[in-house]
């Protein structure tokens, strides 16, 4: 089976870093991806890792350690809009994504 | 338009209805995906198709049933909808051939059993 493991919660100061760290153990594994979801709206990709090391698309990092079953979204200069859920996903062996339950960030003055 | 449509967007219906919830995309993927979302549970894997001819149970698939009917189309059936079927689903697709594997939801369907 599968399983991920991230934070419910967390809280952040506005214009400060936080990083989002994500567990996974799985049965066969290509990737780990990231998803952001205001209240309300739908999921929304960030970013993709299915091979170690950092990956930076603007103010969103995304790493990967493949030996350590671990991943990590980093934020940085946050602003109020990055209030939302975000969760990590594995594309598993059997090639089909699987979601963690998901932290709530929330961002303050 | 969006690019992933999901028919209803709300719905209310009793206890042993069958009911059957929608998805449509534009986006020519072959992968198409259900999803359920409970409040601190996540995202949890219904069904999923990687063609006409592909469907897979997911990790939640008791109670529910799929019907991919052309590319285009993938739709969720509850034979006999109970009221812990209650939850936000989502219809999701991918591209085989993209290897980052990004996924595209549809809005949701807001189902509640009564």
């Amino acid at each position: 089976g599968q399983s991920l493991e991230q934070p419910s919660e967390v809280t952040a100061v506005e214009g400060a870093i936080v990083q989002i760290n994500c567990t996974y153990q799985t049965s066969g594994f290509y990737g780990l991806s990231w998803y952001q979801q205001h209240d309300g709206g739908a999921p929304t990709f960030l970013s993709y890792n299915g091979l170690d090391g950092l990956e930076e698309t603007g103010r969103f990092s995304s790493f990967l350690s493949r030996s350590d079953s671990y991943g990590y979204l980093l934020l940085q200069e946050l602003q109020m809009k990055d209030s939302a859920s975000y969760f990590c996903a594995v594309l598993t062996g059997a090639n089909n994504l699987f979601f963690g339950t998901g932290t709530r960030l929330t961002v303050i003055p | 338009d969006a690019d992933v449509t999901q028919t209803p967007r709300n719905r209310i219906t009793k206890t042993g209805k069958r009911i059957m919830l929608e998805c449509s995309q534009t986006k020519g993927h072959d992968r198409m995906y259900w999803y359920r979302q409970d409040p601190g549970l996540g995202l949890r894997l219904i069904y999923y198709s990687f063609d006409v001819k592909d469907i897979n149970k997911g990790e939640i698939s008791d109670g529910y049933s799929v019907s991919r009917q052309a590319q285009a189309k993938f739709s969720l059936s509850l034979e006999s909808a109970i009221p812990n079927q209650t939850a936000l689903y989502f219809c999701a697709t991918s591209d085989s051939r993209t290897p980052n594997t990004e996924a595209f939801f549809g809005q949701g369907t807001r189902l509640t059993v009564v």
